[in-house]
């Protein structure tokens, strides 16, 4: 079975441009959480969805979108992007067993997209 | 709220010996799951192993292993038997029933000395 797939691996951008970030879940996955990744604050989770709906967010300014498609692929969106959103940006793909949120539900992660802004 | 400590920044250990990693965790959840993920210099994050509030046993996946003390809120990280490729960053995690979102400690950087 194939892992999750994340596209581009590598993105540099200039302040104030906006970025588009794509996740292909591990097949029959359809729950895709996304986290950011940096030194300073170390892993924080940003949002989560499930069969196309956002189930989940984490404390991030609403710069920060995403969605989900009906093949459970999702993809998240940064606007006016600021110097400190330089990170790495992993998703994570989980069954969703019984209707998700089951703390047995392991997440599995993509190799992540390391995006720098200048 | 919930929250993950991992109090060794870094830890050196020589190779084929066994290492503890530490984790200790808060929550006033009565379900939850615990994790531990590898990241390698790559970035990508490798899931380890996985143990559940309620499971009586404490879990094991080839060299790593689960010590798993409830009552002490603690989740520590064997691994037997280390080798030069156990060298990465190691991640506790955790979510609680209801909620897909995995809260993570800061790391612990291993490295295995030859």
């Amino acid at each position: 079975k194939a892992g999750v797939t994340q596209t581009p691996r590598y993105l540099i951008k200039t302040r104030g441009q906006q970025v588009t970030l794509s996740c292909s879940p591990i097949s029959g996955h359809r729950s895709v959480s996304w986290y950011q990744q940096t030194p300073g604050q170390g892993l924080q989770f940003l949002f989560e969805y499930f069969s196309e709906t956002q189930r989940n967010k984490g404390n991030f300014p609403g710069r920060f979108s995403g969605r989900q498609f009906s093949n459970s692929r999702s993809e998240m969106n940064v606007s006016t992007l600021e110097l400190g959103d330089s990170a790495l940006y992993l998703c994570a793909s989980s069954s969703g067993l019984a209707g998700g949120n089951a703390p047995t539900d392991t997440q599995y992660f993509g190799p992540g997209t390391r995006l720098t802004v200048l | 709220a919930q929250k993950i400590t991992q109090t060794q920044p870094g830890m050196f250990v020589q190779e084929k010996e066994a290492v503890t990693l530490d984790c200790t965790y808060d929550t006033s959840d009565p379900s939850y799951g615990l994790f531990w993920y590898k990241q390698p210099s790559s970035g990508e994050m490798i899931f380890l192993i996985y143990q559940g509030s309620y499971d009586q046993q404490n879990a094991t996946e080839g060299r790593y292993s689960l010590n798993f003390q409830k009552a002490r809120k603690s989740a520590n990280l064997v691994i037997s038997a280390s080798q030069l490729g156990d060298s990465a960053m190691y991640f506790c995690a955790m979510k609680r029933t209801g909620n897909e979102k995995l809260t993570f400690g800061t790391g612990t950087r291993l490295t295995i000395i030859p």
